[in-house]
């Protein structure tokens, strides 16, 4: 069965740093593309970052770029989101979610983690 | 950017309803649109992908349609399970909607 599950979310001061884990399992994990999908409260998703196979490609969305990092580590089977100088509209359900190829859907997603970014 | 906009944004309907929920592209993007549901608390499940192919598992009632910059997400007969909040996504630059809450009439 395949499980995607994410951890590592709490509550961050503005400008602070939080790193996600996603620790997946059921599937050849080095086969797939894989990404973070977030959704604010009460809001809709966006995608957020991709990263390819082997770690080679990686693709963010505007308003993350040079402060967030994705990055996988195959041996271990886990996806990573390193969130530096984090802001209030950071505030979101943060999903890992996998995809076969870079023309695919995401076809599984975890259960979610929390970022509340607050003083 | 590709932005995509689904109308109408809530949507309410009786059990046994045909409902339609469109999706335009703001350029085409030839069939590379997937479409989810999602229920309150959970995460997004793939419904559609490539516009109108069924993902296993998924319900013959659901049903995608289009190209280019429009599509369509019908579903035949809604059934109560179906009450959710659906996006439609694509996936050359993986942009979503803004959704469609199909809420109980």
């Amino acid at each position: 069965e395949v499980q995607l599950v994410e951890s590592g979310g709490g509550l961050v001061q503005p400008g602070g740093s939080l790193r996600l884990s996603c620790a997946a399992s059921g599937f050849t994990f080095s086969s797939y593309w894989m990404s973070w999908v977030r959704q604010a409260p009460g809001k809709g998703l966006e995608w957020v970052a991709n990263i390819k196979q082997d770690g080679s490609e990686k693709y963010y969305v505007d308003s993350v770029k040079g402060r967030f990092t994705i990055s996988r580590d195959n041996a271990k089977n886990s996806l990573y989101l390193q969130m530096n100088s984090l802001r209030a509209e950071d505030t979101a359900v943060y999903y890992c979610a996998r995809k076969y190829n870079w023309n695919e859907p995401f076809d599984y997603w975890g259960q979610g983690t929390l970022v509340t970014v607050s003083s | 950017d590709i932005q995509m906009t689904q109308s109408p944004s809530t949507l309410s309907a009786s059990v046994g309803d045909r409902v339609t929920i469109t999706c335009r592209a703001s350029q085409s993007i030839s069939s590379w649109l997937a479409w989810y549901q999602q229920k309150p608390g959970k995460a997004p499940k793939l419904l559609i992908y490539k516009a109108s192919s069924l993902e296993s598992g998924v319900p013959s009632r659901f049903s995608g349609s289009g190209s280019g910059t429009e599509f369509t997400l019908t579903i035949s007969s809604l059934q109560p399970d179906d009450f959710a909040t659906y996006y439609c996504q694509q996936y050359i630059t993986w942009t979503f909607g803004q959704g469609t809450k199909v809420e109980i009439k």
